[in-house]
């Protein structure tokens, strides 16, 4: 069955920018997972979303956002980019949310902010 | 607070041969998983292997294994018979089983293989 999808794959911004990454979880997955990793961070946890709801929240700024729909493709949402943003965000599907399930990542999207 | 360590940022191996990549871990729970993730240079994580807090066999799958030693906290990752292809960079992440937990990972180990 088809892996998770992330679009788009690469995308360039400026500074003060918006920008909105779409994630497409496997098929029957419901808890959507946002990670962002970059070289000095490594893979912090963004949020988590199941059932169109947000159900855990990692340490980052209100700029930073996301929501699920019905057919629990996710997206992120980035407000008035900084450089520091640049980064890799991944998406990350599974069957359920909390207890031990393997997250199944997607390829990411990498974005640049000049 | 959750706490994933790996030691080695980089590692040798000749292909062929079998290594290891450390991975400590800090939590208070008793029920958690421990998960290892491969990322070659395109980005995409790949899942590698699973141990559970109670299980009590070593997780194995193909060429990897899991060397769990749950009394000193520590899930180190086996590789045997090393290829080219394993080069990139690998992660021990941990999850809980408490609600409203995820997962968080360990720093990497970049792996490279030698012909």
């Amino acid at each position: 069955k088809a892996g998770v999808t992330q679009t788009p794959r690469y995308l360039i911004k400026t500074r003060g920018q918006q920008v909105t990454l779409s994630c497409s979880p496997i098929s029957g997955h419901r808890s959507v997972s946002w990670y962002q990793q970059t070289p000095g961070q490594g893979l912090q946890f963004l949020f988590e979303y199941f059932s169109e709801t947000q159900r855990n929240k990692g340490n980052f700024p209100g700029r930073f956002s996301g929501r699920q729909f019905s057919n629990s493709r996710s997206e992120m949402n980035v407000s008035t980019l900084e450089l520091g943003d640049s980064a890799l965000y991944l998406c990350a599907s599974s069957k359920l949310t909390g207890g031990v399930n393997e997250q199944f990542f997607g390829p990411g999207t990498r974005l640049t902010v000049l | 607070a959750q706490k994933i360590t790996q030691t080695q940022p980089g590692m040798f191996v000749q292909e062929k041969e079998a290594v290891t990549l450390d991975c400590t871990y800090d939590t208070s729970d008793q029920s958690y998983g421990l998960f290892w993730y491969k990322q070659p240079s395109s980005g995409e994580m790949i899942f590698l292997i699973y141990q559970g807090s109670y299980d009590e066999q070593n997780a194995t799958e193909g060429r990897y294994s899991l060397n769990f030693q749950k009394a000193r906290k520590s899930a180190n990752l086996v590789i045997s018979a090393s290829q080219l292809g394993d080069s990139a960079m690998y992660f021990c992440a941990m999850r809980e089983t408490n609600y409203g937990q995820n997962f968080v990972f360990g720093p990497g180990t970049r792996l490279s293989v030698l012909p």
